[in-house]
């Protein structure tokens, strides 16, 4: 059974960068036809697609943040990371590692979700 | 416009059809996928593709297509249906594209 586990700090104040990790069981983070992806909900608010990462280490952003947004994998851990920089509050979300699957890439498999509240 | 739109809110009564529907330019090329999220729980996919449904999401729910517009229906709705759906797409830059979410109570 595949899972996803994020990772990283729940609390970070303003103009500090964010680290999480996404941890993969189950299933080959190279593995060919996966999309591994980082979405983020604000409170209260809907879905933010923030970017993903494939096997052959290709990475999409989502425009808006792609300033301030790097995403990385380490096969070797079985983990994929996001590092968000100069956060302000309006990072204060839930961010999730999901993975993207098949011809349509679709979400088959989402981690359970870790709460980051950006403050002093 | 790289743009979906749902409708905000939809109300349906116990074991009645709801019609949820996603809307953009984007779906004219692009197939979308739905997932629910109830409340404190990541969201779940519940249909993909043409009109795929994942192992385990009851046959309730179906989706469809038409034009720039993907539904996702839930026929003989049940109270744990009650949730908020959102669809998914792309676009031509190979960015995702999320809808603002329908909430679907059940009354």
């Amino acid at each position: 059974q595949v899972h996803l586990q994020e990772s990283g700090p729940g609390l970070v104040k303003p103009s500090q960068n964010l680290s999480l990790t996404c941890t993969v069981s189950g299933v080959s983070i190279n593995s060919g036809g996966y999309l591994w992806n980082w979405i983020r909900q604000h409170p209260g608010k809907g879905l933010e697609w923030l970017g993903y990462i494939n096997y052959r280490g290709s990475i999409f952003y989502n425009p808006s943040l792609k300033s301030r947004l790097i995403i990385s994998m380490d096969a070797s851990k079985k983990q994929y990371s996001l590092n968000l920089t100069s956060l302000t509050d309006a990072d204060t979300a839930v961010y999730y590692c999901v993975r993207g699957e098949g011809y349509y890439y679709s979400l088959d498999v989402w981690g359970q979700g870790t709460a980051v509240t950006v403050a002093s | 416009s790289s743009e979906l739109t749902q409708s905000p809110a939809v109300s349906v009564a116990l074991g009645q059809t709801v019609r949820i529907t996603c809307q953009g330019d984007t779906l004219r090329d692009y197939y979308a996928g739905w997932y629910q999220q109830k409340p404190g729980q990541a969201p779940v996919r519940v249909m993909y593709g043409k009109d795929d449904r994942p192992s385990g999401i009851p046959d309730r729910f179906s989706g469809s297509r038409s034009g720039n517009t993907f539904a996702l229906t839930i026929t003989g709705t049940q109270a744990e249906d009650e949730a908020v759906y959102y669809c998914k797409s792309r676009d031509s830059g190979g960015n995702f594209l999320f809808g603002g979410g329908t909430k679907v109570t059940v009354l």
